[in-house]
This record gives structure tokens, sequence and C-alpha cells, in this order.
């Protein structure tokens, strides 16, 4: 099945950087999605974009929807060991009258923090 | 509110057998969504269900087949099963029009 373009693969940092990683696709999304999964465990919702160059903020997190509406990035400011895990982008094509329908992810980021 | 729960967690079963894999939708909410995530992959869409109808499948064969029940919960059903269904199986539940999709914490099947 189809699969975003997710980089990087993993990344290894040290307590207090910073961090950003970013996903693109091949084909248009109305509403792009990044989650986090820990083990054991399903993802979790982190922030959603719904509007091409929208820039949202949840926290230490921000991520934009490009305005290509092909791409997005997710951005992770001061990193604290907790934010270990994977990072999943997703990408959806909302159907009109605000029907959900499948999302589309990426491969995942693995991060590492460092304390 | 409860979230989305599935049962059972792990699942061992040989290959040929059969095997169903329920969700309990989170509360408020009338979509369920199944996706399968391979180790080291994203999860891949399945199939979706809202009030009892498909709504959408994936690359998937007629092996894997669902149920939505009156109550907004679900099963995921795979036939004849395979080396390759060795997975990790999410529900995904959502209210039709509203934000995202809230993940259980998956069945881990593993097929011998």
């Amino acid at each position: 099945g189809q699969q975003l373009n997710q980089s990087p693969q993993s990344m290894f940092i040290q307590e207090g950087e910073d961090v950003s990683m970013n996903c693109t696709s091949s084909s248009i999304f109305n509403t792009w999605l990044w989650y986090k999964q820990d083990p054991g465990e399903g993802p979790v919702l982190l922030i959603a974009l719904y509007k091409a160059g929208e820039l949202t903020s949840n926290g230490r997190l921000t991520a934009q929807f490009g305005i290509t509406r092909k791409d997005s990035f997710l951005n992770i400011s001061a990193s604290i060991p907790s934010d270990v895990g994977i990072y999943f982008c997703a990408g959806q094509l909302r159907g009109s009258g605000g029907s959900n329908y499948k999302l589309t992810f990426g491969k995942g980021t693995l991060l590492t923090v460092n304390p | 509110e409860t979230g989305v729960t599935q049962s059972p967690t792990h699942l061992i079963k040989t290959r040929g057998q059969q095997v169903t894999l329920r969700c309990s939708s989170q509360s408020g909410h009338n979509t369920v969504s199944w996706y399968q995530q391979a180790l080291g992959q994203g999860p891949q869409f399945i199939f979706q269900y809202y009030r009892e109808e498909k709504n959408g499948r994936g690359n998937f064969p007629p092996r894997f087949s669902g149920l939505q029940f009156p109550n907004y919960s679900s099963e995921l059903n795979v036939n004849a099963l395979e080396l390759d269904d060795s997975a990790l199986y999410l529900c995904a539940s959502s209210s039709r029009g509203l934000d995202g999709y809230t993940f259980g914490s998956g069945t881990r099947l593993t097929v011998v």
C-alpha cells in the first residue's frame, strides 16, 4: 500500500535540542496529521492541519501544512526525554460533507533523546 | 469518557486458521477504521465502517472482512491466515466530520 515519504528515518539528539522532521507525498491531501506512538501503544494525535500554509502549535510542537498540499513538517523545540518515540505523519483526503476517510501514513521517524 | 479498547492484546495463531479481533469505539464515535501495522512500518488502512456500512477499503484481500454493530463496536475477521499477516492491528474511532482519530492500543497477532 501507499506510504508517505517521511524523513529522517531516525534521529539521536541531546536533551534540549530542537528537532525537525518532514513528510512528502506524490498526491495532494486536504488534511495533514502528526501522531506519536510509544512502544506497545497506538498512535496518539499531536497536531492536525486543515489548510494549505497553516502553521499550528501544540506546546513545544509546531507543524505546518505545505503550500503545495503535498508536504508537511513537524518541529519539536527544547526536547526532553519523554519525547522519545516514533513520530508518524498522515495525510487524509476528506470527502465533501465532512466525511472522514482513510489515513495514509509515513514510515515514521524514531526519535531518541539522550539526557 | 472511555477511549478505544481492543481485544485481545496478543494472539498467536497457526497458518491457515481464522481470527476475530474486536474493538469498542470511543463514546460518541460512530466511525471505526482498521489498520495493519507491520514491524517498522506505518499503519496501513484496511477498511472503515460508518453506521454499520462499509465506507472504504484499502488494498487488502477478501480474506480480511469486518462488521460494525449498532453500538458502533466492530470486528475484524481474517481467514486463511498467512505468515505475512503477523502485525499489530489497530482500531481507530472518530465522529464523522470532527477532528482526528482515536486509536486503540492494538492487537499483536503472530502467525506461526
